[in-house]
């Protein structure tokens, strides 16, 4: 079975300072990784995949996460935060390869301070 | 760029009663979910199509809930009747695989409120 642990409900940062969203997961077989970004009344967007390739994978927005087998963790950063990242994030695991049968975490909320 | 979308935006009912939301997948998309989130927490399968067949419902509340696509294109979620409980977001998600991999684009949501 897999799961998905967000470490941290609620995230407060100052504009231009580094972000860091924490998650861990766990899974019974090779997993495909996934953070997703929420905005207020919108849909979930893709900020970033990890499907077994490279371990640091670069995202949108300035948003990059590496995957650590050994820490089970997906953690995910921005070197600094701007206005618009404040929203929900969700760390996301796949254990199907396919990216089909999703597990995801109970989220992270960003906030960014002017 | 092509998006997912959902109608309602929002549905305000009240218990007892029938719910309906509809969704439009990516064009070409094969497979359609359908997602509940409460608040406070992240998104939970109810349903997945694969044309207009269901790959899994497992998590569907069958004795209140059902889904349709019957041409394979766009989705039926019905709530039949409506319980305080069911007060959620109501997700739909399309997917396409590409090289092997397959990625889920949400739609906006319908925020459904029972009364």
């Amino acid at each position: 079975a897999q799961s998905v642990t967000q470490l941290d409900s609620h995230v407060s940062v100052s504009e231009g300072t580094p972000v860091l969203l924490r998650c861990n997961y766990s899974s019974s077989y090779s997993p495909s990784l996934f953070w997703y970004v929420q905005h207020p009344n919108k849909g979930l967007q893709l900020l970033l995949k990890y499907t077994s390739a490279a371990t640091l994978v670069k995202g949108i927005n300035g948003f990059e996460a590496e995957f650590k087998k050994s820490e089970t963790s997906f953690h995910l950063t921005k070197p600094s935060a701007h206005m618009s990242d404040a929203a929900e994030y969700f760390c996301v695991v796949s254990e199907d390869n396919a990216g089909n049968m999703l597990t995801f975490g109970g989220g992270t909320r960003l906030m960014v301070k002017p | 760029e092509a998006e997912v979308a959902q109608s309602p935006r929002y549905k305000i009912t009240e218990k007892s009663q029938a719910v309906a939301f509809w969704c439009d997948p990516i064009s070409g998309h094969a497979t359609l979910y359908w997602y509940r989130q409460i608040l406070g927490q992240g998104p939970e399968l109810l349903v997945q199509f694969q044309d207009e067949s269901v790959v899994d419902d497992s998590q569907l509340p069958k004795d209140r809930f059902s889904a349709e696509r019957l041409k394979g294109v766009d989705s039926t979620l019905k709530i039949q009747p409506a319980e305080l409980g069911d007060s959620a977001m109501y997700l739909c998600a399309s997917s396409t695989r590409l090289a092997g991999q397959e990625t889920q684009y949400f739609g906006p949501g319908t925020r459904l409120l029972v009364l």
